[in-house]
């Protein structure tokens, strides 16, 4: 079965920190990762990693997909209490379009 | 629209009553996923339309939950006779992008 894991949990930081959030995955056939911030309901497409694109930058966030080690990492330089949000790992395999989430980590950045 | 919507915002039923969720995609998008996120946990598929293909119902976790998708647009998630552990959010997402979810309360 399928399987993605984040860590940590949840993670408090301070403004101006900088932080790493990790996910790696067991999948079969994988294809693609994607990661997603979620703030109140609805989850925000934030990057989506390949094969062919293992690392996307944008902005403050960045994100590198490792796929000797089946893992991911998200960092976030210069935090801002803006960034406060779960943030979400996903995977899906080739053939399929179904995404299998990990249970996210949850960030509080505070003033 | 812009967006993915999803109404209602909030529904609170009884336990054993019937409720129905809709989903307006992004227009022109063909994929059409739903997943349920309970407290705590990560979100979890439930069920995957593209196009006319049959649809992927591999996630639907019991025979009490239906979904269709009319002209390939809209989707209604049905649950049947609801039990209080259907209580969650359920998402709507076209291709990559989520609806604001519909969070289901089951008394």
């Amino acid at each position: 079965e399928d399987k993605v894991v984040q860590s940590p949990l949840s993670l408090v930081v301070h403004e101006g920190d900088t932080v790493t959030l990790n996910c790696s995955y067991e999948v079969t056939n994988f294809r693609s990762l994607l990661w997603y911030k979620q703030e109140k309901k609805a989850p925000t497409f934030l990057f989506m990693l390949t094969s062919s694109g293992i690392e996307k930058k944008s902005g403050r966030l960045s994100s590198i997909l490792d796929k000797k080690e089946l893992s991911s990492i998200l960092n976030i330089t210069a935090t801002q209490t803006g960034d406060s949000a779960i943030y979400l790992c996903a995977t899906n395999q080739g053939g399929s379009e179904k995404l299998v989430f990990g249970k996210g980590t949850k960030l509080t950045v505070n003033p | 629209g812009a967006g993915v919507s999803q109404s209602p915002s909030n529904k609170v039923t009884e336990k054993g009553k019937d409720v129905e969720l809709r989903c307006d995609p992004i227009s022109g998008h063909t994929a059409l996923y739903w997943y349920r996120q309970s407290l705590g946990q990560g979100l979890e598929f439930l069920i995957y339309f593209q196009g006319n293909s049959a649809p992927d119902k591999s996630g639907l976790p019991s025979d009490r939950f239906s979904a269709e998708r009319t002209g390939g647009s809209v989707s209604t998630l049905t649950i049947q006779r609801t039990q209080q552990e259907d209580s969650a959010v359920y998402l709507c997402a076209s291709s990559l992008s989520f609806g604001p979810g519909t969070r289901l309360t089951v008394l």
